[in-house]
């Protein structure tokens, strides 16, 4: 199908920690693999993508790593700050079409 | 670079009431969504344009929702009659052509029907 499972939907970890939030899908069509980042009351943005042929990416903090043979991606933020939290959305693409998971509270505590 | 933008920010109206929302999308892109998101169901792809052309109105909630695009600047999405279960925040986004490109989303606008 085309759903998304996001997990943890909320995730709470102190100042300087590292935070991990994982997706799986089921599609084998999927080929692409963003992340969204969306503050309150804000829109999404972008902030890290990975394409089918490329296992991990690194951008400073945050990195993304992708097993297209069990079907699960993941997003990696090192060295936590109060700013980083919000929502965290994975989506997977396929045939044009954005599906989004259903999104991951982070709290940084400082 | 203006962004997506959407009109109005905020709309409060009574159910029953025609609600039409606005968007222009960034110069360019050829590819426009509406996406609507709610705590419960997050975020859901409404409706797909590609040059213009809706391609995919599946999630299109029922016949009370309508969506146009008339030119490469400009759609909306009308609701009529509306209901209070519609109360969302709803986002256009548009990308360059092609399933691997970003979405950028506007601002959105917050529905609230009572």
């Amino acid at each position: 199908g085309e759903n998304v499972e996001q997990h943890p939907s909320t995730l709470s970890v102190q100042e300087g920690d590292s935070a991990v939030i994982k997706c799986t899908y089921s599609d084998s069509a999927s080929n692409y693999f963003p992340w969204y980042k969306q503050e309150l009351g804000k829109r999404p943005q972008l902030i890290i993508d990975i394409r089918s042929n490329v296992g991990e990416k690194k951008d400073q903090r945050i990195a993304v790593t992708l097993n297209k043979t069990a079907k699960h991606f993941s997003l990696h933020i090192t060295e936590t700050q109060p700013e980083d939290s919000a929502v965290y959305f994975c989506a997977r693409g396929s045939n044009y079409k954005l599906t989004f998971g259903k999104g991951t509270l982070l709290t940084v505590n400082p | 670079d203006a962004g997506v933008i959407q009109s109005p920010r905020h709309e409060v109206t009574e159910m029953g009431q025609e609600v039409t929302l606005r968007c222009k999308p960034i110069s360019g892109h050829n590819s426009l969504f509406w996406y609507r998101q709610t705590m419960m169901r997050g975020l859901e792809l409404l409706i797909y344009f590609n040059n213009n052309v809706p391609i995919d109105d599946s999630g299109m909630p029922e016949d009370r929702f309508s969506a146009k695009m008339p030119n490469a600047s400009f759609s909306t999405l009308k609701i009529q009659p509306s209901e209070p279960r519609d109360s969302a925040v709803y986002f256009c986004a548009s990308s360059l052509a092609g399933e691997e490109s970003p979405l950028h989303f506007g601002n959105g606008t917050r529905l609230t029907v009572t």
